[in-house]
């Protein structure tokens, strides 16, 4: 398997552009995970789906952030728009329903906004 | 909500040193998850500890998670370059709807000078 693949691997926008990143799960995993990595906040779940279905969006941080997974094989996170302290590593990761099992991350896509 | 504090938050040591990375959490653990990160890279799994006592290893990399489940440490031994990196802990919820949740402390940066 090819792992968890995020693209783009490296994004540059300026404020107020809309921003999307997308994200391709491992095959048969039924979890599916984004984070934001900062240097000040550390690693941060923003939202995590089951199914397909987000099951706690409680780290999003305001209504600029959303998340789609509209099939098992596919996902999206989107900013609109976008600000300078968007700026961070998003990762993508996914895992298996299985009591406490490991999630497998993707490279990550870093995101720059001017 | 749960919170895991790793320290120290930096180290660096000579190659063929052993070394001891702690991560302590606010609540019981209910599943303990090390995970690796190079600069520009993904998170990539070590080991997961969810008993009390248990101590796994992995060739020079063994985690424990004490006895009351609030403390777990990674110990290497004879460090290698190749050991550099960000090494993460992070903590899975109970159950319930954060089930699959993971929170990750700041995170400590180890690097091994040849």
């Amino acid at each position: 398997d090819a792992g968890v693949i995020q693209s783009p691997r490296h994004e540059v926008t300026e404020m107020g552009q809309e921003v999307t990143l997308r994200c391709k799960p491992i095959s048969g995993h039924d979890y599916l995970f984004w984070y934001r990595q900062t240097m000040m906040r550390g690693l941060e779940l923003l939202i995590y789906f089951n199914n397909n279905v987000p099951i706690d969006d409680s780290g999003m941080p305001e209504d600029r952030f959303s998340a789609k997974m509209p099939n098992a094989s596919f996902s999206t996170l989107k900013i609109q728009p976008s600000e300078p302290r968007d700026s961070a590593v998003y990762f993508c990761a996914s895992s298996q329903w299985r009591d406490y099992n490991e999630q497998f991350f993707g490279p990550g896509t870093r995101l720059t906004v001017l | 909500s749960q919170e895991l504090e790793q320290s120290p938050q930096s180290l660096i040591v000579q190659e063929g040193k052993n070394l001891t990375i702690n991560c302590t959490s606010s609540k019981t653990l209910y599943g303990l998850y090390w995970y690796k990160q190079k600069y520009g890279e993904g998170l990539i799994f070590l080991m997961m500890l969810q008993k009390g006592g248990e101590e796994k290893s992995h060739e020079k990399i063994t985690a424990k998670l004490d006895e009351k489940k609030q403390q777990s440490s990674l110990h290497i031994t004879a460090s290698q370059p190749s050991h550099a990196g960000i090494y993460l802990c992070g903590a899975a919820n109970a159950g319930g709807t954060s089930y699959g949740k993971l929170t990750f402390g700041q995170g400590t940066i180890l690097t091994v000078h040849p």
